[in-house]
């Protein structure tokens, strides 16, 4: 596979609650990437990580979205108060670094919203 | 800011016809460019890249060559088949920005027996 694993697979939660979703990539060391795969929007860029720190948070559509990893290794991505429009499939990805220049994408959490 | 367009699905082909898939960009520097599919219930994966002008990515008999000149890296394949049946994404990365990849809108490709 491509050595992500997501969880949950599929989350249904009522409008307002707060949800948790988390990427598990193979080995720890990678920077990881959180994409969101919408209707309207098509697939766009959340947030990115080089080790713990995330240098570049401009695409996390509003200040309820919000992520962190640890150790290098498992990232969290919290949505507080979810709305409606956040329905849609959550992807990570892992880079293996050096210049292959390419991301592995884990199979998605389906997120709805209710 | 980065953009890439591709051409507007779904395309229908019958098995063992040519496919194109038009893909351009915009973007400041020198970006590299990809192709991903997702192939019915399954996740996004790579299915070629190229890192500079001029040079063709191949995988599965798809190709595609980045073009600097146009901006383009359209895919091409010479006879699909109906396991090919498919979304594919045109994607640039841009070296300079972090390394995160802008996405195309996608282009569901049916192959039909």
């Amino acid at each position: 596979g491509a050595g992500v694993s997501q969880s949950p697979s599929n989350k249904v939660t009522e409008k307002g609650k707060d949800v948790e979703l988390r990427c598990d990539p193979i080995s720890g060391h990678t920077a990881l990437y959180w994409y969101r795969q919408s209707l309207g929007q098509g697939l766009e860029f959340l947030i990115y990580f080089q080790g713990n720190s995330a240098p570049d948070k401009s695409g996390l559509p509003s200040d309820r979205f919000s992520a962190e990893r640890t150790g290098g290794s498992v990232s969290t991505l919290t949505i507080q108060r979810t709305q409606q429009e956040d329905s849609a499939v959550y992807l990570c990805a892992r880079d293996p670094g050096g210049e292959t220049y390419e991301q592995y994408f884990g199979p998605g959490t389906r997120l709805t919203v209710t | 800011g980065d953009s890439v367009t591709q051409m507007e699905g779904p395309v229908t082909l019958s098995e063992e016809a040519f496919l194109t898939i038009n893909c351009t960009y915009t973007a400041t520097g020198y970006p590299s460019l990809f192709w991903y599919v997702q192939y019915p219930g399954e996740g996004l994966q790579l299915l070629l890249k190229a890192t500079k002008a001029d040079d063709k990515g191949s995988n599965k008999g798809f190709e595609a060559t980045y073009r600097k000149e146009t901006t383009s890296f359209h895919l091409e394949k010479g006879s699909v088949q109906v396991s090919d049946s498919a979304v594919y994404f045109c994607a640039l990365m841009n070296n300079n920005a972090g390394n995160m990849l802008t996405f195309g809108g996608g282009t569901r490709l049916m192959v039909k027996p």
